[in-house]
């Protein structure tokens, strides 16, 4: 079936550090791949997507690239901020018959100190 | 830009007792999916509706049931309600099959 599977966290980094959060896939098909950013006793937010191979999604300084090749959709950022802190999900959606649902990974707390 | 509206916000249950949550999507959304989200896991796909049909069905338990309305608002029904069942209940909707648009989630609480 569809999985999600990201990297092992909780990340912890200074202010101004480079960020990545490693995501890799497993589809039947040709997914669409989503970052979605949880903070503290809120709901999910849509932080950014790819819906086909080689597209980069990108949002308030956040990027992933859809790599078919190495079915990977790595966030990274190149400064993070305090305000950044929260938790990641990366996400799939398998489409065809699956009617829009997501797969999410286990998620990653990225917590970031000044 | 309205968002997706979760009521209640937070619901304290027994075990054993029944519980109904209510999602409202963004309007002209056509599409709500419902997700649980246990304590420190990801959230797990439950159930989803599309023109108010089922369209697809997850890892629901058959305690539980739901519907969408005619003015597409949704109903997540739970009944004989089980510690396990605590956990972070999220609605989304959509309009296209893929972006989906999550409310505050309502947290549940079995005692």
């Amino acid at each position: 079936g569809d999985s999600v599977t990201q990297m092992e966290g909780p990340v912890t980094l200074s202010e101004e550090a480079f960020l990545t959060i490693n995501c890799t896939y497993t589809a039947t098909g040709y997914p669409s791949l989503f970052w979605y950013v949880q903070y503290p006793g809120e709901g999910l937010q849509l932080l950014l997507k790819a819906t086909k191979a080689d597209d980069k999604g990108s949002n308030k300084g956040f990027e992933a690239t859809y790599r078919k090749e190495t079915t990977s959709f790595h966030l990274e950022k190149g400064s993070v901020q305090v305000s950044d802190s929260a938790v990641y999900f990366c996400a799939l959606n398998a489409g065809g018959t699956s009617y829009g649902k997501l797969t999410f990974g286990q998620g990653t707390i990225l917590t970031v100190h000044p | 830009a309205a968002g997706v509206i979760q009521s209640p916000r937070h619901l304290i249950k027994e075990k054993r007792e029944t519980a109904t949550l209510k999602c409202y999507p963004i309007p002209r959304h056509d599409t709500v999916y419902w997700y649980q989200q246990g304590p420190g896991q990801d959230p797990q796909f439950l159930i989803s509706f599309y023109e108010k049909m089922q369209s697809d069905k997850g890892s629901i338990p058959d305690r539980f049931s739901a519907q969408q309305f005619s003015d597409y608002h949704s109903e997540l029904n739970m009944s004989s309600l089980e510690l396990g069942d605590s956990a972070l209940y999220f609605c989304a909707s959509s309009f296209s099959l893929d972006e989906q648009f999550f409310g505050p989630g309502t947290r549940l609480t079995v005692l």
